[in-house]
């Protein structure tokens, strides 16, 4: 069974770079699409974008130009880069799995199945 | 983007109630929505995929049916475990946005 696991900084300073981690056991990397999604303090989530092995990336057009999304086969992770962080980077931020090259089809690409138990990060200087 | 809006915003529901969960796309996604639940403190799980392919492992009371801009999640009887938040999500067109929330309580 498929288990993710968020790891990186809980506090990070405003004009930062905010980095996170998700380890992926139980299952290959190489099949899905690797999202992340973050939840601010009491409020919706919001999708930030996805990652594949191939290289190929899907980010939300609101966070683009601050983002950066990757994924290594060799370790079996997927990280997030963002740049330039504000206080309305505060937020819970899951790791997730979306869906295969055999399922995306049905499902859709945004769809995950999958989460990571999430981890808090704090903009605060 | 698309938006989502879900309704009732919250609801005071029973154990044993029939509860159903609206949610409207601002444009046409055929069937790409799913619905996730999620209890305080954790990670949301997704219930239904599809508008209507109830996720292995999920409880038969979940159902969710529609197409097009208009969806419903249903429960047929809750159970105390299901006082919880859920959200609707689009799959059809990047960004993939969810719905506000419907947060069920106990009357």
């Amino acid at each position: 069974q498929v288990q993710l696991q968020e790891s990186g900084p809980g506090l990070v300073k405003p004009s930062e770079t905010l980095s996170l981690t998700c380890t992926v056991s139980g299952g290959s990397i190489s099949s899905n699409y690797w999202t992340w999604i973050r939840q601010s303090p009491g409020k919706g989530l919001e999708w930030i974008g996805y990652g594949f092995h191939s290289g190929s990336t899907n980010y939300n057009p609101s966070l683009k130009s601050r983002l950066t999304i990757s994924v290594d086969k060799s370790k079996n992770q997927f990280s997030l880069k963002l740049t330039s962080v504000t206080a309305a980077d505060t937020a819970v931020y899951y790791c997730a799995r979306g869906c295969s090259t055999d399922t995306c089809y049905e499902v859709g690409p945004g769809s995950v199945d999958v989460w990571g138990k999430g981890t808090t990060v704090t903009v605060s200087s | 983007d698309i938006q989502m809006t879900q309704s009732p915003s919250s609801l005071s529901t029973s154990v044993g109630d029939r509860v159903t969960v609206s949610c409207r796309a601002s444009q046409n996604i055929g069937t790409y929505l799913s619905w996730y639940q999620q209890r305080p403190g954790k990670a949301p799980v997704r219930l239904i995929y599809g508008a209507s392919s109830l996720q292995s492992g999920v409880p038969s009371r979940f159902s969710g049916s529609g197409s097009g801009t208009d969806f419903t999640l249903t429960i047929s009887s809750l159970q105390p475990e299901d006082f919880a938040t859920y959200y609707c999500q689009q799959s059809y067109s990047s960004p993939y946005t969810f719905g506000q929330g419907t947060k069920l309580e106990i009357k």
